[in-house]
């Protein structure tokens, strides 16, 4: 059974790059395409971007200044980048699997702190 | 960007009771391939998130049946048929047809 797992600083200081890794196991990364949907504290849910395994990607309108997603099919990882954080990016990071996110990892939370 | 609103955003049920949350899409959700890209997902609290429907009304694997997603175009429902303890948290619908991908803001499901 597929897992999903992300990993990265917990903090990070305003202005800066905000980096995490989803590592997947027990499954490819092929043929799915692969989302981040964050969490603010309190809030809802906010899909970020995707990738797909052949490296396309679609982002947020509201963030495709500022993120970059990417994928590493040799070590079944990908990885998502937010420059310029703020405040306003203090959530809990999620990866999932699918354009149906059918598999979600535990998450992470990332605080924008000084 | 499509907007999902659903409600109500709050639902008190009494335990053994039916309950019933609506999520409406800004535009038709049926997709160039036939298919209607409407998901349903259940976060309990302190958990992360669970898809329980995909496609409108495809129950995941393990998902009791008293869960039930129906709908088409841009008005769809998921349903519960007699509500559990274990139901209890926040119920989401999420649009995959269109770019970006958005949620509705959400349900949150309590016992009286």
């Amino acid at each position: 059974q597929v897992q999903l797992q992300e990993s990265g600083p917990g903090l990070v200081k305003p202005s800066e790059t905000l980096s995490l890794t989803c590592t997947v196991s027990g499954g490819s990364i092929t043929p799915y395409s692969w989302n981040w949907v964050r969490q603010p504290p309190g809030k809802g849910l906010e899909w970020i971007g995707c990738i797909d395994y052949i490296g396309g990607t679609n982002y947020d309108p509201s963030l495709v200044s500022r993120v970059t997603i990417s994928v590493d099919m040799s070590k079944n990882q990908f990885s998502l980048k937010l420059k310029s954080v703020t405040a306003a990016d203090t959530a809990v990071y999620y990866c999932a699997r699918s354009r149906s996110l059918d598999t979600w990892g535990r998450g992470t939370m990332v605080t924008v702190s000084s | 960007d499509v907007v999902m609103t659903q409600s109500p955003l709050s639902l008190p049920v009494t335990l053994g009771q039916p309950a019933s949350i609506s999520c409406r899409s800004s535009q038709s959700l049926v997709y160039s391939d036939g298919n209607t890209y409407l998901n349903w997902f259940q976060q309990r609290p302190g958990q992360s998130p669970r898809r329980l429907i995909y496609k409108v009304s495809n129950r995941d694997s393990g998902v009791p049946d008293r869960f039930s997603g129906s709908g088409s175009g841009t008005d769809f429902t998921l349903k519960i048929s007699r509500v559990e303890a274990e139901d209890v948290g926040v119920y989401y619908c999420m649009q995959a047809t269109h770019w970006p991908r958005t949620f509705g803001q959400g349900t949150k499901v309590e016992v009286k």
